[in-house]
């Protein structure tokens, strides 16, 4: 079965940082590309950052810029996003998907991040 | 804001048919770039609904369609069930931004 595990989400203080992964499985995670996508709390969904099948190529949504990392760890069938600087603004559930053709064909269920001052 | 633009909400009776508007521009849908649809209901995660403007991936009923014309694109669902009562997104690949951008996201009500 083709799946997506987040996990590292949590409350931080305003300015922290926070690491989520993502575990794939069921699939050759080597050959896709993935994404982050946000939700924050009652929004709609925001396309964070994506990365290519080898980690070469990142993009970044340019409110994340400078301040959010993705990559990924293919021996591990992994993924992560690195957030730095943390704002009020970065509350969200943020969710992993597979990068398939321009769309999003897999989701994982998410994990919470809270930011608080 | 959201780059591409959806109608807040739509309803209609079970067995009616409904449609979702998707309105972009010439850096994303109007650049031919193909647009997408999730359904997400409440508490759980977004589903792959349609993909490659008017493609149902495998487990998807025919009662979802899609289409796509210069700067827009339409989901039409027929037949409405209860079920189908969810909140629906359109995406697609925008070239001035090198990423994806969504819609705000249609809130459907089976009346």
């Amino acid at each position: 079965e083709v799946q997506l595990v987040e996990s590292g989400g949590g409350l931080v203080q305003t300015g922290g940082s926070l690491r989520l992964s993502c575990a794939a499985s069921g699939f050759t995670f080597s050959s896709y590309w993935m994404s982050w996508v946000r939700q924050a709390p009652g929004k709609g969904l925001e396309w964070v950052a994506n990365i290519n099948e080898d980690g070469s190529e990142k993009y970044y949504v340019d409110s994340v810029k400078g301040r959010f990392t993705i990559s990924r760890d293919n021996a591990k069938n992994s993924l992560y996003l690195q957030m730095n600087s943390l704002r009020a603004e970065d509350r969200a559930e943020y969710y992993c998907a597979r990068y398939n053709h321009y769309c999003m064909d897999v989701w994982g269920k998410g994990t919470t991040v809270t930011v608080s001052s | 804001q959201s780059v591409l633009t959806q109608p807040p909400s739509v309803s209609g009776a079970p067995g009616q048919r409904v449609t979702i508007s998707c309105t972009g521009s010439s850096s994303n849908v109007g650049a031919g770039y193909d647009v997408h649809w999730y359904q997400q209901v409440p508490g759980t995660a977004p589903k792959l609904l349609i993909y490659g403007n008017n493609n149902r991936p495998s487990g998807v009923p025919d009662r979802f369609s899609g289409s796509k014309s210069g700067t827009s694109a339409s989901l039409a669902i027929t037949g409405l069930q209860a079920e189908d009562e969810a909140d629906y997104y359109c995406q697609s690949y925008d070239s001035s931004l090198s990423g994806s951008v969504f819609g705000g996201g249609t809130k459907l009500t089976v009346l």
